[in-house]
Parts: structure tokens; sequence; C-alpha cells
């Protein structure tokens, strides 16, 4: 089945303490990023990539690392978590047509709460 | 800078009726929208792309058309259903980063 998985589902967690949440895809797709949810903000992106070792700044990369060693996954690093990233996290991959992104698959979620 | 906008936050509508959701942007020219469906604590499924040179694209019950001259979406839900209730939203290819709106609810009331 073509999915894109995220680990933790869900993950408290104190201030400071890094942390990575992973992200992985079956679908053999170039385009990777990740997104973070809030009420009112609607999804923001954080990184993305458009193949291996290469990644970008979305619109909202500050506090937040990625790497892209392999073409199937995509890990979002917190070096050192504070309560504003206390958020809704979703990875997504996607095709990558030179110019165009056809649709994006997003995985479940991860719940991330900073105390 | 660029900008999206979705007309409302929610949408309530009588079952059968047509539901019209609005995005609009600024600042900028995509080639083309993207609308996904978002349920609750799960994550956004694609619906339906339309390019700029389209101007109406369907699926099944869905319509979308795109005006480059008002920077406008228009996102219709025809003979909507309960099952159709969830939050939508539209989004944007710019310089290789994806731009969402914010959301609209829609609520289908039976």
């Amino acid at each position: 089945e073509a999915q894109v998985t995220q680990n933790p589902r869900y993950l408290i967690t104190v201030t400071g303490k890094k942390l990575t949440v992973t992200c992985s895809q079956n679908m053999n797709h170039e385009y990777m990023s990740w997104y973070r949810q809030d009420p009112g903000l609607g999804l923001r992106q954080i990184y993305y990539s458009m193949n291996v070792e290469v990644t970008d700044k979305g619109d909202v990369p500050e506090g937040y690392k990625v790497s892209r060693k392999e073409k199937r996954n995509f890990p979002l690093i917190l070096e050192s978590p504070s309560p504003n990233q206390t958020s809704l996290y979703f990875c997504a991959s996607s095709l990558w047509g030179g110019d165009s992104l056809p649709e994006q698959y997003f995985g479940p979620g991860t719940r991330l709460t900073v105390t | 800078s660029q900008k999206i906008e979705q007309n409302s936050e929610a949408l309530n509508i009588q079952e059968g009726k047509t539901a019209t959701l609005t995005c609009n942007y600024t600042n900028y020219s995509p080639a083309y929208l993207q609308w996904y469906r978002q349920d609750p604590g799960r994550g956004p499924v694609f619906l339906l792309l339309i390019r700029e040179n389209e101007k109406e694209k369907r699926k099944e019950r869905l319509k979308v058309t795109f005006d480059t001259t008002l920077k406008q979406s228009l996102f219709h839900i025809t003979a909507s259903q309960p099952a159709d209730s969830a939050t939508y939203l539209c989004a944007f290819l710019n310089d290789y980063k994806l731009s969402f709106g914010a959301g609209t609810t829609v609520t289908v009331r039976a």
C-alpha cells in the first residue's frame, strides 16, 4: 500500500530535550516536505526536499533541522524544542515534475506538546 | 509577499445544496492550484488540481474554477451530503514551496 508513515504519532516532551520525528514514504517520490498546523494559521511549510541531499527552507524553518540521506526518509529534528513548537506536524511526499508539483500524499500527523 | 486566503472559516449548508468555497491569492500568479480535504486529526487528502490555462475541472460532484484575472479559485460541492463535512484547503506552488490557505470548514446538515 502506498503510504507516508510518521513516528511517533504523539509526543510530549520538555523544553530543550532534542527530538526527532521520522517520516518515510514507499512511493519513490522525489519531493518531501514538513508542515506544521496550528489553529487559525493553517498548514505552514517548515522545510522541503526535492531529492536526496537537496533541502531548503519553507516559510517557518526556525528551530528545525532536516536531512535527506535516503530518498524514502526525511526526518525532522528539533535540537532544542520550545513551547511555541507545540503543534500538529505533517510530513508529505510527491513526485516532482521539474516545474510542477502534483498531488501530495500526507502522513497521519504527529501531535507534539512541549512543556 | 505572496498570500492565499480562503473566504470564510465555516460554511453550514443543507444536504442536497451546493457548497461554494473561495480561494483568493495576491502578489503572485500561480501556474496551478490544488484543493485538499482534511478530516479532524488526519492528514489532508488531495482532491483536484487546476492549471492556469484551465477554466474548470470536475471530479464527480466536485467542480473547481480558476480565474487568473480575479486571482481566485472557486470550489463547488454539488448535491452535498453529510459525508462531505470536512475542512477544505487550497494551495499553490511558489518557487518549490507549497502555500496553503487556512481552510474552510464545511458542515452539511441532514
